[in-house]
This record gives C-alpha cells, sequence and structure tokens, in this order.
C-alpha cells in the first residue's frame, strides 16, 4: 500500500470548516483513498472513501487532486465532539493484492483539535 | 449500520491464566479482524477471517489464538498470556474483505501483570 504523509496536528475553531490534507505521491491506480478517525482510545470509525472522484456522505467531503497524489478531507462544520486523531489510508482494491486480509495500516494520522 | 460487541471492556489478569476476549456481530459479515494498538506503535493486524472456518496471521499473531466456528463470533483467545501483551484491543468487521469500509469494535483495554 502507498505511504501516506499527513500534519501531525491542526487546530480549527467550532462552526468552521475543517480541511485536513494528506499526501499521497506514490498511490496506484488500482488504490482507494479511506479516512478514518479515532476519538481517545475509542474504536477508530469508518468517515469516507473515494478512488478518484470527489466524495460526499453525511460526515464529510472528501476532495482527490486530479492525479491523486493529495486528497483533502473536509468537515464542513466543525463540532468539539470533532476533536480526534485522523487517518488517511490508502488501500488497494483487489483481493490478489491484498492476500485476502483487508489489513488497514494506520499511520500516525493528524490529531485534529477543534475549539470554541 | 454494522454493530460490533467486544467483551469485557476493560480485563486486569496475571501472567499464564488463559482468557478469551469475544467479538460478535449483527450483520452477517464475513470479515472479521483483531488489531492491537501500542503507544507508538500504531494499530497492528493480529488474525483476520475471510468466512466460517477460514482464518489466517497477521502481522503479530505470536501468543494469540483465534477461531470462526459460526459467522457471528470471532473470539480471541491467549492462552498463556505474558505481559508484553497488556494492549487495547480491537475487533474489526467489513461486509467482505476488500473495498469496504471496517467497524471497529469500542475496544477491551488488557493488563496482565
Amino acid at each position: 500500500d502507498a505511504k501516506t504523509t499527513q500534519p501531525p496536528s491542526m487546530d480549527c475553531a467550532e462552526g468552521r470548516a475543517a480541511n485536513l490534507p494528506c499526501n499521497h505521491s506514490t498511490i496506484s491506480g488500482n488504490e482507494y483513498v479511506y479516512w478514518y478517525r479515532q476519538i481517545h482510545s475509542q474504536g477508530p470509525q469508518y468517515i469516507i472513501h473515494g478512488l478518484k472522484n470527489n466524495e460526499t456522505n453525511e460526515m464529510a467531503s472528501l476532495i482527490i487532486t486530479e492525479d491523486r497524489k493529495s486528497s483533502t478531507l473536509i468537515l464542513p462544520h466543525a463540532t468539539l465532539r470533532d476533536t480526534a486523531v485522523y487517518y488517511c489510508i490508502v488501500r488497494v482494491s483487489t483481493l490478489i493484492l491484498t492476500g485476502g486480509g483487508n489489513k488497514l495500516t494506520f499511520g500516525t494520522g493528524t490529531q485534529l483539535k477543534v475549539e470554541l | 449500520e454494522a454493530q460490533v460487541t467486544q467483551n469485557p471492556r476493560y480485563l486486569i489478569t496475571v501472567t499464564g491464566k488463559k482468557l478469551t476476549v469475544t467479538c460478535s456481530q449483527n450483520m452477517n459479515h464475513e470479515y472479521m479482524s483483531w488489531y492491537r494498538q501500542d503507544p507508538g506503535l500504531g494499530l497492528r493486524q493480529i488474525y483476520y477471517s475471510m468466512n466460517v472456518e477460514v482464518t489466517d496471521k497477521g502481522d503479530v499473531p505470536e501468543g494469540y489464538k483465534v477461531s470462526r466456528k459460526e459467522k457471528r463470533n470471532f473470539p480471541l483467545i491467549l492462552e498463556s498470556p505474558s505481559p508484553n501483551q497488556t494492549s487495547l484491543y480491537f475487533c474489526a468487521l467489513s461486509r467482505e474483505p476488500i473495498n469496504q469500509p471496517q467497524h471497529f469494535g469500542d475496544g477491551t483495554r488488557l493488563s496482565i501483570l
């Protein structure tokens, strides 16, 4: 799986949009970009994923650049409950390449702190 | 939404005393796995299961066993726990083994004295 690079920490004011960047310059054509978050020692929570088109769901939006070398997770109106570590993960999309294991490799992520 | 139930949530025990951490699901998902999380090391996969009676090792399987006799349950067994297995454990599952988001349980914090 391609390696990802994220800033270690970011701050955001409550009610404002939080834009979390992720660099995945070695991503290959069959790899998806996934975002998860973990709120202090709770189980990681899936947020969104995409291949090359921008995606939006009830939690967030995912913007992937045209060359797919980077992406941005957008929380449109951050709240205090969005304070968490956010992980950007790149995953292959074929069962053969994964060897059958849907393993997620979490890096160090970005600690997002939402403040009043 | 997928529900993942882990038990116990917390356990303090002693070296060598066999223990089992249970994981159950209510969504008939095929893929289940176990992770441990340690400071500075992130989440590491212990074992995974593609379906009933199909299990395989992850990155750190030593000292652990699993079984998948039925689709809904995937227990993690520590036959002879040691202090280096003190950790935060998560069970995760997905509908299929690929291209699917994984849903995690709330975690089990084990302390082996």
